[in-house]
């Protein structure tokens, strides 16, 4: 089974700075997909980025950035020039890529870091 | 609709009563995820329906859990002699293209309070 650990349960941020949220992953499997979601006190979760592991390119989406390191299962969110409104908990997902394998149609979540960012 | 749908926002009950918890996916989206999030962890997978079928209820953690999709669309969670272990916040999700690896539109949840 696959397991996603976040090691930061907290990180604060100053408006403005840059942050690096850390996840590490444990699996077998050569080919899956890994993203970062964003949990508003809403209680939705947002997708913010999204990585397949074949590509080697590290995703960027506007001012979120991966750094994917697949051999050392690394998979950690870089948020740049930060603002208010991305305070929130954001949670490191796996999923693997087996198309047969109904398993492989979850994500599997880690604990979650929550984002404070000062004004 | 326009988003995942979950009703109700909130529900408090007593230990040991029946609840049922409402999912109302998008249009068209053939797989539904029900996940519980304990406070302050992550979401946890309980169970995956492909149209009107559970696929995949390993999740699930006893048998007081149960869900359904009569119809393939709309979902509901039962959860018979309520603990108050069960006190968390339960997330649904539904996707349109079986296989693809995105799409996932997750609803704003249920919480769940057992007093």
């Amino acid at each position: 089974a696959q397991t996603v650990t976040q090691s930061q349960p907290e990180m604060s941020v100053q408006e403005a700075e840059t942050v690096t949220l850390s996840c590490t992953y444990d699996t077998s499997e050569s080919d899956y997909y890994l993203f970062w979601y964003k949990q508003p006190p809403s209680r939705q979760m947002i997708l913010v980025i999204r990585q397949e592991a074949y590509k080697q390119q590290n995703a960027t989406e506007n001012r979120f950035s991966v750094n994917f390191q697949k051999a050392a299962k690394s998979f950690s969110l870089k948020i740049s020039d930060s603002q208010l409104g991305d305070a929130a908990m954001y949670f490191c997902a796996y999923r693997s890529a087996e198309l047969n394998n109904n398993a492989g149609n979850m994500l599997t979540f880690g604990g979650g870091t929550r984002l404070m960012v000062k004004p | 609709g326009a988003g995942v749908s979950q009703t109700p926002s909130n529900k408090v009950t007593e230990k040991g009563k029946y609840v049922e918890l409402r999912c109302d996916p998008i249009s068209g989206h053939t797989a539904l995820y029900w996940y519980r999030q304990s406070l302050g962890q992550g979401p946890e997978f309980l169970i995956y329906f492909q149209g009107t079928g559970a696929a995949d209820d390993s999740g699930l953690p006893n048998d007081r859990f149960f869900a359904v999709r009569p119809e393939g669309s709309v979902s509901t969670l039962k959860i018979q002699r309520t603990e108050r272990g069960d006190s968390a916040v339960y997330l649904c999700a539904s996707r349109y293209l079986r296989g693809s690896a995105y799409g996932y539109t997750f609803g704003s949840g249920t919480r769940l309070t057992v007093v």
